[in-house]
């Protein structure tokens, strides 16, 4: 199994551009979440999903948009680049939203926005 | 405000000796933390977890610490190894929502000297 895949692991982008941060994990987990870490700081939710079609807000999710078609894709979408963006963006997923919340980190995708 | 906190960012100890990593939180919500090891340019890794209801975690050469009253955790590390080194997050998960999320904490660097 490879786990939790992000794509790309690395992008500069241009103030007012927009992309896509994939993400796509093969251990059949329901539940999938993004997080930004920026320097000096703990890794802050941005949304999550717990199954296919359902997605909802985390603690900052403005500027951000995020779909879940499948079990295994999650990518979540940036529509209009602002410095603030800049940041290392983390996709997890989890098997259980029970007691142990345990979840699997992909590597991340380290963003600038210029 | 900062529901999680580690007020330590960084910590160097000789090997063979003892780590010890803190962590406090203010949110009475939390139910269980859990500790994640991060090297760097990789995602977070699982390492330990405590439930609420319990004041120890054992598993190999890691030990959770949890004080409920003073809201307080540790996290201990004997012997600690070389391999040990690198940046430690304390998280805290509660329900909110229609899933359990994690709280983290800023992270707290560990350099282990040989």
């Amino acid at each position: 199994n490879a786990g939790v895949t992000q794509t790309p692991k690395f992008r500069i982008l241009k103030i007012g551009q927009s992309m896509t941060l994939q993400c796509t994990q093969d251990m059949n987990h329901n539940y999938m979440y993004w997080y930004r870490q920026d320097p000096g700081m703990g890794l802050k939710l941005i949304y999550y999903s717990v199954g296919a079609g359902i997605t909802d807000k985390g603690e900052v999710p403005n500027g951000y948009n995020v779909s879940r078609s499948t079990t295994e894709d999650f990518p979540l979408r940036l529509e209009l680049a602002a410095p603030s963006q800049t940041s290392v963006y983390f996709c997890a997923s989890s098997p259980l939203a029970g007691v142990y919340n345990e979840q699997f980190f992909g590597p991340g995708t380290r963003l600038t926005v210029l | 405000d900062q529901q999680v906190k580690q007020n330590s960012p960084s910590l160097s100890v000789q090997e063979g000796r003892i780590s010890i990593l803190n962590c406090d939180y203010t949110n009475s919500m939390f139910d269980y933390f859990l500790w994640y090891k991060k090297y760097p340019a990789e995602g977070p890794t699982f390492l330990i977890s405590i439930s609420s209801i319990k004041d120890k975690n054992e598993d190999g050469r890691f030990t959770v610490f949890l004080n409920k009253s003073a809201k307080h955790l540790s996290l201990h590390i004997v012997p600690s190894q070389p391999g040990d080194s690198a940046v430690y997050f304390c998280a805290a998960s509660e329900l909110r929502g229609s899933a359990r999320q994690l709280t983290f904490g800023s992270g707290t660097q560990l350099t282990v000297l040989p």
